[in-house]
């Protein structure tokens, strides 16, 4: 059954202080992970897709990366405003079913 | 563009209530789907629609309906409403060819007493 595991479930960090999320997967033959960011009270929000190990991309202070068995989401430098719930998700047995991990909650405190 | 749109944002409902969520996009996407998400349990997928006409169960079916009325608009249907069913519900949608990038609604929180 495929899996997708976020750890750490919640992180708190100061302004300024870089860290980083992860996401582990099982799923046979991976056909895209996915990172969605959402904000209280608000449905996810785009923000990459990874398809190959070693691939990475970037968008402002976050950026994400991709090994054979997991993602990372590494923030740098956060702001308060990067305050939210980042998801992410895997492609299922049919291709139009996302698997979702259970999010990581980060508050970055000014 | 809007977008996706989901109406209500907000019901409460008394158990055995009937009630329709209803979703609609402007995007001209072919693919729509009803999630859930719950406290600890993350974004499940209740069912979808691959395409106008067609309709496919997800990994929580039970006790909701579905209906593609066209190609803008997905509805969801609660027959009989359950405290179980105490959610919030997010309609979102995605071009069939090319990544799996769905745009979600803003969500219904539904309470079910």
């Amino acid at each position: 059954e495929d899996q997708v595991t976020q750890s750490p479930e919640a992180l708190r960090l100061q302004e300024g202080e870089s860290s980083s999320l992860n996401c582990s997967y099982t799923v046979s033959g991976l056909r895209g992970l996915f990172w969605y960011r959402q904000d209280p009270g608000k449905g996810p929000e785009f923000l990459f897709t990874l398809y190959s190990a070693g691939e990475e991309k970037e968008k402002e202070r976050l950026k994400a990366t991709l090994t054979k068995k997991e993602s990372f989401l590494h923030i740098t430098a956060p702001k308060p405003e990067d305050s939210a719930t980042y998801l992410c998700a895997v492609p299922g047995a049919g291709s139009y079913q996302l698997t979702f991990g259970k999010g990581t909650k980060l508050s970055v405190i000014p | 563009n809007a977008g996706v749109t989901q109406t209500p944002k907000f019901q409460v409902l008394k158990t055995g209530q009937s009630m329709t969520l209803q979703c609609a996009q402007d995007m001209n996407h072919n693919s729509m789907y009803w999630y859930r998400q719950d406290p600890g349990m993350g974004l499940r997928l209740i069912y979808y629609s691959a395409s106008e006409g067609t309709t496919d169960k997800g990994e929580v079916p039970n006790g909701y309906n579905v209906s593609r009325l066209n190609k803008r608009e997905f509805s969801l249907r609660l027959e009989s409403a359950a405290p179980s069913q105490t959610s919030v519900y997010f309609c979102a949608s995605h071009r069939t060819s090319g990544a799996n990038v769905l745009t979600f609604g803003a969500g219904s929180r539904l309470t079910v007493l």
